[in-house]
């Protein structure tokens, strides 16, 4: 069983929809990590958060411990956000532990 | 302000030869993490090294795999006689100091076929 869950797994979306991505752990956590990699392999780190809520341009990540829960969400989307994201966590070492991804389309 | 840098992006080897992956952390950091994203995978821990040390050896195969980050120069992934099964991308990622809190910069990524 992976520690860590994201849903769904593949996603589409029209251009300028509000899009949700979940993710959820196992077991207290000292920090979660929201990455994004595009078509070409790239990774970006987008997000570390260890509790609340933290904003980036359309993108906003929010984490509530207690449910050992986190969401991405992308307001008004845009096909160049097309990419797999993917949720990690740290438990009690530095090591990232990674969900499987939620790969993400939007169609113009 | 050079970013994580890794060489080769591409490295093609044949069964049995040696692979040496290349990763040069983010100036100033100290701290490297390897990992492997296997086709069609998510990424997996493989190993965690600050300068001369191994941290965290846990995710890496216990044959034919090592890993080095000496005093100076890159940080070096070593696969040793390579099988098919080997052929995945390798990312390598830095950050200043550990305790689980700072971000962590990705490398490009090194993509090894092993034919």
């Amino acid at each position: 069983k992976n520690e860590v869950e994201q849903s769904p797994q593949n996603l589409t979306a029209q251009e300028g929809e509000f899009i949700t991505i979940n993710c959820s752990y196992s077991v207290g956590i000292s920090a979660l990590h929201w990455l994004q990699q595009h078509p070409g392999g790239g990774i970006v780190s987008l997000f570390m958060l260890s509790s609340g809520k933290k904003k980036h341009g359309r993108l906003i990540a929010t984490i509530n411990i207690q449910e050992k829960h986190s969401s991405l969400h992308i307001t008004a989307s845009h096909p160049r956000d097309s990419a797999v994201y993917i949720c990690a966590v740290i438990f009690n070492t530095d090591k990232l532990i990674f969900g499987t991804g939620t790969r993400l389309q939007v169609f113009p | 302000n050079a970013g994580v840098m890794q060489n080769p992006r591409h490295l093609v080897r044949r069964r049995g030869q040696e692979a040496r992956l290349r990763c040069s952390p983010m100036k100033g950091h100290s701290h490297v993490y390897w990992y492997r994203q296997l086709p069609e995978e998510g990424l997996k821990f493989m190993v965690y090294l600050q300068k001369e040390n191994i941290i965290d050896e846990s995710g890496m195969p216990k044959e034919r795999f090592s890993a080095e980050f000496p005093k100076e120069g890159p940080s070096i992934l070593r696969i040793q006689q390579v099988v098919r099964g080997d052929s995945a991308a390798y990312f390598c990622a830095s950050l200043g100091q550990g305790g689980g809190t700072d971000t962590q910069y990705f490398g490009p990524g090194t993509r090894l076929t092993v034919l």
